[in-house]
């Protein structure tokens, strides 16, 4: 089974542009979070989403929006890009619902940088 | 502020030795995730110990968890080159998902 895909790999904006970064869970899997992380720090949470409805929302700025889609792959858009939003972008994927005890298992990221 | 803090920052040991890293944490969890990160990419993850869980094992990683301190320790026995990556601890309160980490411990693995 294939595991976590994210797209673009890399993306290069300059600042006050707007991006769109795709996720797309293991078979299965319900819900997706979306985390940043920066370089030399550990990744902070940003969106979490279960059966296409927002479940939870870290410290961001109503720059960043997230849906889930009826297949249960993700996007993140971030708008009027700034330079410190260069990070990477890491999609998670868990079973979500009932389960207690969700492992999350992580895509490769998307490398954004903000010139 | 992130909830865990990973203690040391860096490592750096000899292949065959054994790596201890500790995870501090703040506030009460519903489970405590380990993963490990290799230059910048994607997150694998090791192990998941639940707040009711006191140590759990998965071939050379062991465990601990010890609430009433709210600390975690990952040991990896017999270490190998390949084991250097950074390695992060995660905290959820609720369900996965909402994970909260520390900053990582850097382990550098000398052949």
């Amino acid at each position: 089974d294939a595991g976590v895909t994210q797209s673009p790999t890399h993306l290069i904006k300059t600042r006050g542009q707007h991006v769109t970064l795709r996720c797309s869970p293991i078979s299965g899997h319900k819900s997706v979070s979306w985390y940043q992380q920066v370089l030399g720090q550990g990744p902070q949470f940003i969106f979490q989403y279960y059966e296409k409805e927002e479940r939870g929302r870290g410290n961001f700025p109503d720059r960043f929006s997230a849906r889930q889609f009826p297949n249960y792959s993700s996007e993140l858009n971030v708008n009027a890009l700034l330079l410190g939003d260069s990070a990477l972008y890491l999609c998670a994927s868990s079973l979500g619902g009932g389960a207690a005890y969700n492992e999350q298992f992580f895509g490769p990221g998307t490398r954004l940088t903000v010139l | 502020s992130q909830q865990g803090e990973e203690d040391p920052q860096a490592l750096s040991i000899q292949e065959g030795e054994n790596a201890t890293m500790n995870c501090s944490y703040k506030t009460s969890i519903n489970n405590l995730q380990w993963y490990r990160q290799n230059s910048g990419r994607g997150l694998v993850h090791l192990i998941l110990i639940r707040s009711n869980e006191r140590e759990k094992h998965s071939g050379r990683l062991r465990v601990t968890l010890d609430t009433s301190k709210k600390s975690s320790s990952l040991l990896i026995t017999a270490s190998r080159a390949a084991d250097t990556a950074s390695y992060f601890c995660a905290t959820d309160r609720s369900n996965a998902g909402k994970s909260t980490f520390g900053d990582g411990t850097t382990l550098t693995v000398k052949p």
